[in-house]
Order: structure tokens, then C-alpha cells, then sequence
């Protein structure tokens, strides 16, 4: 069965770091980009970073750039997101998703999420 | 604050025909397809069109996609009671280099 199970969310102060996680299952993990999309209380959908099959290209919305880097382990089947320098702002579910074919940005394979908070 | 728009919300009795509109510009839509994806509260978002008008396996013929120029729209015929979810449309900005969603529209069944 084709899945991704993310994990790492937690409370965390403003300020801090967190990194999570997105286990994926089921099909060739480094033939696929993936993503990182965010959905904050009340909120809608936000993309918040992307990452070619081979790690070699990253994306990332201006909200997060320079703040936040994806990165993933082909060997690991793993996806990561390192968010640093966090924000009350940055308060949402977190969920890994995976392109439909190479070269699509559509995304077709979504986790449940995991929640971050930030706050003092 | 998004650059695709959608109206917040959209409704109908079973059986009618919704259509949910996505606006947006040169630099997404216009060049770039359109997906949209269907959301319930609490679980993952399902990829319901891509490339503007094509259905993934699974998902029913009552659900169509179009596009033209700097707008998409998501029609859903036939409407169900289990069509009652947020609906999302989604493009890649070149200006941005990024991928972006639109602002949302509530579907209930009335």
C-alpha cells in the first residue's frame, strides 16, 4: 500500500526549532518530489516547500524561505523539514504530500499530518 | 493571502450541478495546469483533477475540471451528500517558484 506517515510535531517555543519527518512506503521513493503543505487553524492551504526526487532542487514559499530547509534520504525512504527561527504564525498541520508522476505538481499521496505549535 | 481566488462557499440540493470558479494570473494559471483537491476536516487532502480537466483513478465522473486563460473551474454534478467537503485549486506560480492554493470554498448540500 503506497503511504506517507509524518511525525515530529510538538510544542515549541517561539524561536525554536523542530524537525519533522514524512516515512514513506509502498512505491520507488526517489522517483517522486515531494511536499510540504500547511494548514493553520481556521486557515485554508498553504505549500510550504518542495523537493525534486534526487534532493538536488528545493522550493520554498516566502513565508519560510530562509527559515526553513527540506531536505529527504533516498536510502531512508524519508522526508524532512527543519523549521528554525519559529513563529506563532508557523501554528498549523503539517502534511507531506508526493507528486503524481516526475515532473507533475500534483500530489496525490498525502499524510494525515502532524501538528506544530508554536507559543510561549 | 493567496493569488488564486475562489469564492468562499457554494451550495445545492442532491442532484444539482455546483461549479466553483479559481481565478488567478499569467504567471500560474495562465501557464502553467491547474489541480484541485478535495478536503474534509481532519483527513488528508484527496487529489480529485489534474492537468486541468484529468481524474485519478477512483474519483467520480461527476467531478470535471476546465481551464481558460487565468481561470479553472471545478464542476460537480449529480451532487451527493458526501460531496460536502472545502475544495481547493492549485497551480505553480512562475514568479513565485512555488506551488500555490487557492483561498478555499466551503461545498455544503443543502
Amino acid at each position: 500500500e503506497v503511504q506517507v506517515l509524518e511525525s515530529g510535531g510538538g510544542l515549541v517555543q517561539p524561536g525554536g526549532s523542530l524537525r519533522l519527518s514524512c516515512a514513506a512506503s509502498g512505491f520507488t521513493f526517489s522517483n517522486y518530489a515531494f511536499s510540504w503543505v500547511r494548514q493553520a487553524p481556521g486557515k485554508g492551504l498553504e505549500w510550504v516547500s518542495a523537493i525534486s526526487g534526487s534532493g538536488g532542487s528545493t522550493y520554498y514559499a516566502d513565508s519560510v524561505k530562509g527559515r526553513f530547509t527540506i531536505s529527504r534520504d533516498n536510502s531512508r525512504n524519508t522526508l524532512y523539514l527543519q523549521m528554525n527561527s519559529l513563529r506563532a504564525e508557523d501554528t498549523a498541520v503539517y502534511s507531506c504530500a508526493k507528486s503524481r508522476v516526475s515532473g507533475s505538481r500534483a500530489l496525490d499521496v498525502w499524510g494525515q499530518g502532524t501538528t506544530v505549535t508554536v507559543s510561549s | 493571502q493567496s493569488v488564486l481566488t475562489q469564492p468562499p462557499s457554494a451550495s445545492g440540493t442532491p442532484g444539482q450541478r455546483v461549479t466553483i470558479s479559481c481565478s488567478g494570473s499569467s504567471s500560474n494559471i495562465g501557464g502553467n495546469t491547474v489541480n484541485w483537491y478535495q478536503h474534509l476536516p481532519g483527513t488528508a487532502p484527496k487529489l480529485l483533477i489534474y492537468g486541468n480537466n484529468q481524474r485519478p483513478s477512483g474519483v467520480p465522473d461527476r467531478f470535471s475540471g476546465s481551464k481558460s486563460g487565468t481561470s479553472a473551474s471545478l464542476a460537480i454534478s449529480g451532487l451527493q451528500s458526501e460531496d460536502e467537503a472545502d475544495y481547493y485549486c492549485a497551480a505553480w506560480d512562475d514568479s513565485l517558484n512555488g506551488y500555490v492554493f487557492g483561498t478555499g470554498t466551503k461545498v455544503t448540500v443543502l
